[in-house]
């Protein structure tokens, strides 16, 4: 069964609203998650590693005051789209590892901006 | 130079025929090795973790390692078009925690 899940699996926002979604890992707790966008036919692109009771990681060209990261729990790391626009509109995925080096994703959420 | 590669594709295989999709990378040291398979608008999911040299078989699947010449390979045997999906490759350098992964290969099954 799932490992990850995230919440919403979708959602359409006005351009210039923000928009959390939310990634918890279940039965384990994850003290690094990572946060992934891709674009339609793309391959994934790590946005940045999030920390449990630290600042996230982002990787380059990654705006980290436009995507904010929480990670308050041992269980539940949240991004925060800030100001979103329609280029924003992508797959966003979160991944945990459990236990060893295998690395789970959760099932994505479709961010779609107008 | 990528630090993993993989064929784009599309690999088109037959429905019944031994699909066989390649990678390589470029960090010597990378110790832990695996394929995820992504049906499209979905996210990834693991099928294939390896570690040692030589061959690792799960149902019909097997992976395949060679450190010497820095790759990886899998293997599905008796392919299905429910096989039909984008496999990635991805290897964690040095058994910490930052996975990097191949921009995989688009495999179709024809029936």
């Amino acid at each position: 069964g799932a490992v990850v899940s995230q919440h919403p699996s979708w959602v359409i926002c006005k351009s210039g609203t923000s928009v959390k979604i939310e990634c918890r890992s279940l039965d384990f707790q994850a003290t690094t998650m990572f946060w992934y966008r891709q674009f339609p036919k793309q391959s994934l692109m790590l946005m940045a590693t999030s920390n449990e009771g630290s600042k996230a990681t982002y990787e380059q060209g990654v705006e980290k005051d436009k995507f904010l990261i929480n990670h308050a729990s041992l269980t539940l790391s949240t991004l925060t789209v800030t100001s979103a626009h329609p280029e924003d509109s992508s797959f966003y995925i979160c991944s945990a590892f459990r236990g060893g080096d295998e690395q789970f994703f959760g099932p994505g959420t479709r961010l779609t901006v107008l | 130079q990528k630090e993993v590669e993989q064929n784009s594709g599309p690999l088109s295989v037959p429905e019944g025929a031994i699909a066989s999709l390649n990678c390589t990378y470029s960090d010597r040291v990378s110790q832990s090795f695996f394929w995820y398979r992504q049906y499209s608008g979905k996210s990834p999911e693991l099928i294939m973790s390896i570690y040692s040299n030589g061959d690792k078989e799960d149902g019909r699947f097997t992976a395949q390692l060679n450190k010497a010449s820095q790759y990886v390979s899998l293997l599905i045997r008796d392919s299905q078009p429910s096989d039909s999906a984008t496999y990635l490759c991805a290897v964690n350098p040095t058994g910490g925690f930052k996975t990097i992964f191949g921009a995989g290969t688009r495999l179709f099954v024809k029936a």
